[in-house]
C-alpha cells in the first residue's frame, strides 16, 4: 500500500463548477500538508500549506485535513479554465533529522468553458 | 511565495555529452534542496537529497556517478547528468526548503533534457 493515495483522474467539470481534489494516507507520523498545482512541463506552485486538522481558504481554494480519517481535500470554487492543471497532494514527516516529503500521484483536472 | 530559480529550462545535447542544471533559491537561504525527475503524466519521482557543504543522499537506484549534485552555497545546488544518453531524456526539477518559513517547499520551472 502507498503512503499517499491520489485518485490520477482525469476530471472533467463544466466552468463554474465546484472541484473537490482528494487524498488519503497512511502514516500518521505525516505533520505538515500541501497542495500543488503543475501546468505541462512546468515546476510544480504551491497553493496550500497546512499543518492542522480543519479548514483553510484562500481565495478561491479551500485546504481541509483530517487528521482522525487521514485524508485531505483541495477545493476549488468557481472553477476556471485555467485551474486546467495536474494536483499533487503532499505531506511531510520527520525522518533522520529532516522532513521528508512524500508527494500523490498528481489529478490531472480539466475545466472545460 | 518564495522563488526558486532553474535554469536552463531546455537542453538539447548530443549522446555522450555532459549537462549541467542549476537551481537557486532567489530570495532565501536553502541548506537542503531536492532534485527530482519527472515522466510524462507521472510524478515527481525523487532522486537525491543535496545538503549544503557536505554530500549528496542518494535514492535507491539512483547512480550517484551518473548525476553528480553539488551543494557549494546556501543559495545553488547543481544536478550535472554525466555522458548523458537517451534514456537520461527526462524532466528535471529542483526545489527547496525555506527553513524560515515553515519548512514550506518551492520548486523550480523545470529542465527538459533531451538526449540525441
Amino acid at each position: 500500500q502507498k503512503e499517499v493515495e491520489q485518485d490520477p483522474g482525469p476530471l472533467s467539470v463544466p466552468e463554474g463548477a465546484i472541484v473537490s481534489l482528494n487524498c488519503t494516507y497512511s502514516n500518521s507520523a505525516f505533520q505538515y500538508f500541501m497542495w500543488y498545482r503543475q501546468y505541462s512541463r512546468k515546476g510544480p506552485e504551491l497553493l496550500m500549506y497546512t499543518y492542522s486538522s480543519g479548514n483553510k481558504e484562500d481565495g478561491r481554494f479551500t485546504a481541509q485535513v483530517d487528521k482522525s480519517s487521514k485524508y485531505i481535500s483541495l477545493f476549488i470554487r468557481d472553477s476556471q479554465p485555467s485551474d486546467s492543471a495536474t494536483y499533487l497532494c503532499a505531506m511531510t514527516s520527520q525522518s533522520g533529522g529532516y522532513q521528508k516529503v512524500t508527494f500523490g500521484t498528481g489529478t490531472k483536472l480539466q475545466v472545460i468553458p | 511565495g518564495a522563488v526558486v530559480s532553474q535554469h536552463p529550462s531546455w537542453v538539447i545535447c548530443k549522446s555522450g555529452t555532459s549537462v549541467k542544471i542549476e537551481c537557486r533559491s532567489l530570495d532565501f537561504q536553502a541548506t537542503t534542496m531536492f532534485w527530482y525527475r519527472q515522466f510524462p503524466k507521472q510524478s515527481l519521482m525523487l532522486m537525491a537529497t543535496s545538503n549544503e557543504g557536505s554530500k549528496a543522499t542518494y535514492e535507491q537506484g539512483v547512480e550517484k556517478d551518473k548525476f553528480l549534485i553539488n551543494h557549494a552555497s546556501l543559495t545553488l545546488s547543481t544536478l550535472t547528468v554525466t555522458s548523458a544518453h537517451p534514456e537520461d531524456s527526462s524532466f528535471y526539477i529542483c526545489s527547496a526548503r525555506d527553513q524560515g518559513g515553515n519548512e514550506k517547499l518551492f520548486f523550480g520551472s523545470g529542465t527538459q533534457l533531451s538526449v540525441l
